[in-house]
């Protein structure tokens, strides 16, 4: 059974702060590392796919690392806004497969 | 251009009815796959279709079921609705390649 772990479940923190959420996932037979943001009410957005050891990813404020030997992979908020609060997800995929293997999720709190 | 539609936004149906969900994709998107998500739970995946073929199956009751129609729109249907199939209900559709999924924004669906 595949497991995707992801903490913490849930983080407050207050504006300009920066934060980071761990995904940790199987080592073996990798394909691809999905990053979502999911706010309340709305579909999930993708914000990166990683697929490479070492890969990492930037987009403005948000940035995501990568290490499939080990199994894990960071997301970075530099100076948190309250437009960040939402639900972060991270999805492994196996290779051969067509299905997302979903954490449950880091729910990000930014206080003003 | 338009996102992952999917109708209808909420639903209330009776323990042992039957429910059908529907899913438009991105036009041109081929790919169309279903998540539940459960309060607590990670979204989980439930199937996926492509080209109007199911090409990978999650672990769930063959009373869900789905198809894709020729124009890439997918149901899915749930028959003898029990209470633990409230839940919100996610698809996705994709090009084919692996590494882009789109969401829509779900069905919740509340059995009683």
């Amino acid at each position: 059974i595949l497991n995707v772990e992801q903490s913490p479940q849930s983080l407050h923190v207050q504006e300009g702060d920066s934060t980071n959420f761990t995904c940790s996932f199987p080592s073996s037979n990798f394909y691809a590392l999905h990053w979502y943001r999911w706010e309340t009410a709305k579909s999930p957005e993708a914000l990166f796919v990683m697929t490479l050891n070492g890969d990492e990813k930037k987009k403005g404020r948000i940035s995501a690392t990568l290490n499939t030997k080990e199994g894990y992979s960071y997301l970075y908020i530099k100076g948190s806004q309250p437009e960040d609060s939402a639900t972060y997800l991270c999805a492994f995929m196996v290779g051969g497969s067509e299905k997302l293997v979903f954490g449950k999720g880091t729910k990000l709190t930014v206080n003003p | 251009k338009a996102g992952v539609t999917q109708t209808p936004r909420y639903l209330i149906k009776t323990r042992g009815q039957q429910v059908t969900l529907s899913c438009s994709p991105i036009s041109g998107h081929r790919s169309v796959s279903w998540y539940q998500q459960t309060p607590g739970q990670g979204l989980q995946f439930l199937f996926e279709y492509f080209s109007e073929t199911q090409r990978n199956k999650g672990n769930f009751p063959g009373r869900f079921s789905g198809r894709q129609f020729s124009n890439s729109r997918s149901e899915m249907n749930v028959s003898t609705l029990e209470l633990g199939d409230s839940a919100l209900y996610l698809c996705a559709s994709s090009s084919g390649g692996r590494l882009s999924y789109t969401f829509g924004s779900g069905t919740r669906l509340t059995v009683v």
